[in-house]
C-alpha cells in the first residue's frame, strides 16, 4: 500500500506570494492533519481535516487555510508569505481521528 | 494542561551500546502513545503504538516502549544502537479533550551514534 505522499517536495517563494500544498492520504484513510516543523518551534499542529471537514485547528493565522476533498486528498493553503513561514510542512494520515498517523515527507518550503 | 516531555535534547551513544530514551507526559487519563522517528530531511516513521492492553510494546527496528501509568512515562528503549539509528526520536500522545482529540509532540531527541 502507498504511503502518504506530498507535492511539491520543495518550494522557494518570495515574501506575498502565496503557495498551496497538497497531501495524498494513504488509500483508505479519511483524516489529514497537517504539521509546520521549524527548527526553533518542533512540531506544530495547523489543522485537521476528516470527511471534507475541517475538525481541529492550531494557533495559527488566518493565511494559513486548508481543505478535504471528497477522496481525501487535502490541500493547505498559504497566503501573504512572510519569511517566518519558512519551514518543513508535513501531512499526516489516518484511518480514523484517534488512530495512529502516518507522515509524508513533507514540504520544504523557504521563503526569500 | 496537556504536554509531552522528552527531557534529554541530544543523546549520544556507541554502536552497540543500550539506548532508553524518556518522554513523560501530563494528562488526567491515559492517552494513546507513539514514538516516532525523523531522518534528517525526512518526514517521521512510526516506531511503535500503545493503546491499551501489554504495557511493553515491541516495535519496527528492534526497538521497545515501556508504559508506566504511574510516572506517566512511555520510554524508548533498544538493547543495541546501530549507526543507522541516528535521528531524532519524538514522543506523542493522542487524547481527547474539549469534545476533540488531538495529538501533542514531544521536542524530540537527536540521536547521535559513534562507530
Amino acid at each position: 500500500k502507498a504511503g502518504v505522499t506530498q507535492t511539491p517536495r520543495y518550494l522557494i517563494k518570495t515574501r506575498g506570494q502565496q503557495v498551496t500544498l497538497s497531501c495524498s492520504p494513504i488509500s483508505g484513510h479519511r483524516s489529514v492533519s497537517w504539521y509546520q516543523q521549524t527548527p526553533g518551534q518542533g512540531l506544530q499542529f495547523l489543522f485537521e481535516y476528516f470527511s471534507e471537514t475541517q475538525r481541529n485547528k492550531g494557533n495559527f493565522p488566518g493565511r494559513f487555510s486548508g481543505r478535504q476533498f471528497s477522496n481525501s486528498r487535502s490541500e493547505m493553503n498559504v497566503s501573504t508569505l512572510e519569511l517566518g513561514d519558512s519551514a518543513l510542512y508535513l501531512c499526516a494520515s489516518s484511518l480514523s481521528v484517534s488512530s495512529e498517523q502516518y507522515f509524508g515527507p513533507g514540504t520544504r518550503l523557504t521563503v526569500t | 494542561a496537556q504536554s509531552v516531555t522528552q527531557p534529554d535534547i541530544h543523546i549520544t551513544v556507541s554502536e552497540g551500546a543500550s539506548l532508553e530514551l524518556r518522554c513523560n507526559y501530563s494528562y488526567g487519563a491515559t492517552p494513546y502513545l507513539f514514538w516516532y522517528v525523523q531522518s534528517p530531511g525526512q518526514g517521521l516513521q512510526l516506531l511503535l503504538k500503545y493503546f491499551s492492553g501489554d504495557t511493553l510494546v515491541q516495535g519496527i527496528k528492534g526497538f521497545e516502549a515501556e508504559f508506566k501509568r504511574s510516572q506517566s512515562s512511555f520510554n524508548l528503549r533498544k538493547p543495541s544502537v546501530h549507526w543507522s539509528d541516528a535521528a531524532e526520536y519524538f514522543c506523542a500522545v493522542g487524547l481527547s479533550t474539549s469534545g476533540t482529540y488531538k495529538y501533542i509532540f514531544g521536542t524530540g531527541t537527536r540521536l547521535k551514534v559513534l562507530a
